[in-house]
């Protein structure tokens, strides 16, 4: 099984911060890698795949990037709509999901 | 617009089958994996399985002994069956779109909470 880490657990940022995620594989996965914003009470949305392609309708703020073993997410100026859980999902051997970054308000 | 919608019994009971449901509308359905994935307190997220359309599944290796899904493309619906389960199996449980012929998620249900207790 390919376990995922997330760090840190936790992040308090403000409105307008430059903010980065990391994940990391206990094997290479590639770039088999997605991240994904939740929301309480809100279905899970998927931000990027294939480790840096953004998906369709996600705002240019959200970038990631990384192979092998260790990637990132960047909120490049963190919004008020981006306070939520995040996190990374490695689908290179079956799937797995990382334990999560929850970012809230400092 | 493709939505996502879980269905079922919030609560069973130990040694029981959780059997839950999703109802996909909006779009079509005979072209995508979909997934069942679940977040316990415990374990956080993790996926269940999946199935196409044709009924072929790929089910994660830790409950593949209790796990069946079937699919019903006629009523755009899919379905989970997990069997003896216990308290480890509360969880909110989510159904997915699998994105083309991949092992990552474009789409997501809101999720419904599934508790076991007798």
């Amino acid at each position: 099984d390919i376990q995922m880490t997330q760090s840190p657990s936790t992040l308090s940022a403000s409105v307008g911060d430059r903010v980065t995620i990391t994940c990391r594989a206990s094997q290479n996965i590639i770039t088999y890698l997605a991240w994904y914003q939740r929301k309480p009470g809100k279905a899970p949305k998927l931000l990027i795949y294939q480790a840096s392609s953004l998906e369709s309708g996600v705002p240019s703020r959200f970038s990631g990037s990384g192979s092998g073993t260790e990637f990132t997410l960047t909120i490049s100026s963190l919004q008020p709509d981006d306070f939520a859980t995040y996190y990374c999902q490695q689908y290179n051997s079956y799937v797995s999901f990382g334990p999560g970054t929850t970012v809230d308000i400092k | 617009q493709v939505q996502l919608q879980e269905s079922g019994p919030g609560l069973v009971k130990p040694s029981e089958t959780l059997s839950l449901t999703c109802t996909i509308s909006g779009g079509p359905s005979r072209y995508y994996y979909w997934s069942w994935i679940r977040q316990s307190a415990g374990k956080g997220l993790e996926w269940i399985g999946r199935i196409y359309p044709t009924g072929s599944t790929d089910y994660n290796p830790s409950l593949r002994s209790r796990v069946s899904m079937s699919i019903d493309m006629s009523n755009n619906q899919f379905s989970l069956k997990l069997s003896s389960v216990t308290v480890a199996d509360t969880a909110v449980y989510f159904c997915a779109k699998n994105a083309g012929g991949t092992w990552h998620f474009d789409l997501w249900g809101r999720g419904t909470l599934v508790t076991v207790s007798s």
